[in-house]
């Protein structure tokens, strides 16, 4: 079946430091591609998405580029700060009829002033 | 506030209890899901409809749990005989299903408490 794996957090950063959470996935098919970010005490939101290869997606600073060669997903930010800090999802959507979304674990952020 | 709503937000009940928990999509989305989140985890899917169709349902999904959408609307998703182990976030999500990169709005969850 379908999977996500995540870099494994905690990661601490301090404010304007280089940001990468790694992520690969398995999938049959053409898969779309996304990371979420779940703020404290908020729910999940998206925050890019790409839907087909070297598609890249960008918000906020953030980008991730889909590589198919590499089954990859990377999140980056080049300078981040502390509103940054959350939880990140990379996640998955099979664009069969379903639809449905397979999740990484989540790569907890936090950014120090 | 037109965004995904769940209710309630927090539900404790007791070991052997049923529990019922809604979820109110975006009006115009015709796809609905239901995902289960445990601490330090992605969410996981349990299952998602089309209009008023269930349409999938994951083999986490056991018979104790149920779930519907009566008239393509809101959702329910009841669990009964809960146990300590159904001890979770649960989200709901919608989505306007066109083609590629449907994105999911995710409602803020029902936390339930087993005891």
């Amino acid at each position: 079946g379908d999977s996500v794996t995540q870099m494994e957090g905690p990661v601490t950063l301090s404010e304007e430091a280089f940001l990468t959470i790694n992520c690969t996935y398995t999938a049959t098919g053409y898969p779309s591609l996304f990371w979420y970010v779940q703020y404290p005490g908020e729910g999940l939101q998206l925050l890019l998405k790409a839907t087909k290869a070297d598609d890249k997606g960008s918000n906020k600073g953030f980008e991730a580029t889909y590589r198919k060669e590499t089954t990859s997903f990377h999140l980056e930010k080049g300078s981040v700060q502390v509103s940054d800090s959350a939880v990140y999802f990379c996640a998955l959507s099979d664009n069969t009829n379903a639809g449905k979304s397979t999740f990484g674990d989540g790569t907890t952020l936090t950014v120090k002033p | 506030d037109t965004g995904v709503s769940q209710d309630p937000r927090h539900k404790i009940t007791k070991r052997g209890q049923n529990v019922t928990f809604r979820c109110d999509p975006i009006s115009e989305h015709n796809r609905l899901y239901w995902y289960r989140q445990t601490l330090g985890q992605g969410p996981e899917f349990l299952t998602y409809f089309q209009n008023e169709a269930q349409l999938e349902k994951s083999r986490l999904l056991s018979n104790r749990f149920s779930a519907e959408r009566p008239k393509g609307s809101f959702s329910t998703l009841e669990i009964q005989r809960t146990e300590q182990g159904d001890s979770a976030m649960y989200l709901c999500a919608s989505s306007l299903h066109r083609d590629r990169g449907n994105e999911q709005f995710f409602g803020p969850g029902t936390r339930l408490t087993v005891l």
